[in-house]
């Protein structure tokens, strides 16, 4: 099945505690990208990588950190969290070929203590 | 910049009445539409897109959306509304050549009563 899986689903943390939120997917896309959504804000993009080894900022960045050492994996990675990071985390790929829609994961619930 | 806006928080229909979610958008250039469908505890679920073509766009689970140029809209629209309905409802949008990131409106709220 083509999906997008993302681990931990649910994560409690405390302040400055490094974690790292994994994102596979199974379809060889080029494009995948890290979103947060908050009430009343809908998702924002906070890094996006067009294929491997090659990472940007998106609207949102500070804080966190990405990798993208293989084409399938794209771990964020937040090495001092703070309560104002405690959010829903989706990760979401796409094909560059084509005008096709991005896949999401299932989300990360965390919480930042 | 590319934006899209979703003025209703939450939208109240009854079971079997036609439901219309809103949504316009802001763009240089031409834009990519879509709409997205979250169920509570769950990811975003693609619902529809248009890129180009009929202004028409037919998408999953009976829903469609319009796309009016002259009013910068692509509202969500649906014959008749189930219950299973329900859910929160995102608009999106890109602008062709500015990249691939998807730029949410707020989110609308389905309510659908029986």
């Amino acid at each position: 099945e083509a999906q997008v899986t993302q681990n931990p689903r649910y994560l409690i943390t405390v302040t400055g505690k490094k974690l790292t939120v994994t994102c596979s997917q199974n379809m060889n896309h080029e494009y995948m990208s890290w979103y947060r959504q908050d009430p009343g804000l809908g998702l924002r993009q906070i890094y996006y990588s067009m294929n491997v080894e090659v990472t940007d900022k998106g609207d949102v960045p500070e804080g966190y950190k990405v990798s993208r050492k293989e084409k399938r994996n794209f771990p964020l990675i937040l090495e001092s969290p703070s309560p104002n990071q405690t959010s829903l985390y989706f990760c979401a790929s796409t094909p560059l070929a084509g005008d096709n829609e991005q896949f999401f994961g299932p989300g990360t619930r965390l919480t930042v203590l | 910049a590319q934006s899209v806006a979703q003025p209703e928080d939450q939208v109240n229909v009854a079971e079997g009445n036609p439901l219309t979610v809103k949504c316009t958008y802001s763009v240089s250039g031409n834009p990519y539409l879509f709409w997205y469908v979250q169920y509570p505890n769950r990811g975003l679920q693609f619902l529809l897109k248009y890129i180009t073509g009929d202004n028409l766009v037919k998408g999953s689970y009976g829903f469609e959306a319009e796309f009016n140029k002259s009013q910068t809209s692509f509202h969500l629209k649906k014959p008749s509304a189930l219950v299973s309905d329900s859910a929160l409802y995102f608009c999106a949008v890109r602008a062709f050549g500015s990249g691939y990131a998807l730029n949410f409106g707020k989110g609308t709220s389905l309510l659908v009563t029986p």
